[in-house]
């Protein structure tokens, strides 16, 4: 089926200093999403972008967080500074109409 | 807001045991039903969707349906096997909400041979 490629797939990163997650989306898809999962919890959406926009973004987008897609490489998700309560595994999704959200395997950051 | 419970954190079976996981919503919306599964090292992976209530949504052999009275939705399979081990998650898709997922915790499902 359609890939989601989550690169990488382990940051360790100092807190306090940027990192920048990035997924290869499906290619012709148009709907960009990231989650985040803290272990043991459930999945919780973060943000969804399309057309360049940030669509919706919800309480966890904190201002320390930024995505973009720039001439449609990556679509990347920046935190900068990170925090500890950053660490997490944050999934990548994308579709084509709003439908089926396909996933990455996710990236696991650790912030120490 | 949108809200989904999924209280059953492991559950433990035998092959060819009957499984069912349920779950229940909260929304204000008609909302859109899902469940994903996902293997480890994986992402989570589309399942199963039901987009109206008492219809059922069939596949691997995977049978979900959601009853609007009483806001639940269950995933439940007949006859589990080992390859099914994985984590399930329900999921509510908001109506009008640009496909914003709202996940339930997950229930790892192991089974043994």
């Amino acid at each position: 089926g359609p890939k989601v490629l989550q690169i990488p797939s382990h940051q360790i990163i100092d807190m306090g200093q940027m990192v920048t997650l990035n997924c290869d989306p499906v290619s012709n898809h148009l709907y960009f999403y990231w989650y985040k999962q803290i272990l043991g919890q459930q999945m919780e959406f973060l943000v969804n972008f399309y057309n360049g926009k940030v669509m919706e973004k919800s309480k966890l987008f904190k201002d320390q967080f930024s995505v973009e897609r720039p001439d449609g490489s990556y679509f990347t998700l920046k935190i900068q500074p990170t925090a500890l309560e950053d660490s997490a595994v944050y999934f990548c999704a994308s579709s084509s109409s709003q439908n089926t959200l396909y996933f990455g395997a996710g990236t696991r950051l650790s912030v120490l | 807001g949108d809200s989904v419970t999924q209280k059953q954190g492991q559950v433990t079976l035998s092959e060819d045991d009957f499984l069912f996981i349920n779950c229940t919503y909260s929304t204000t919306t008609y909302p859109t039903l899902l469940w994903y599964v996902q293997y480890p090292g994986q992402g989570p992976q589309l399942l199963l969707k039901v987009t109206t209530a008492n219809n059922k949504g069939i596949s691997r052999g995977f049978e979900a349906t959601y009853d609007k009275g009483t806001t639940s939705f269950h995933l439940q399979k007949a006859s589990v096997q080992e390859s099914d081990s994985a984590v399930y998650f329900c999921a509510l898709v908001a109506g009008g909400s640009n496909a914003k997922l709202t996940f339930g915790k997950g229930t790892k499902l192991s089974v043994k041979s």
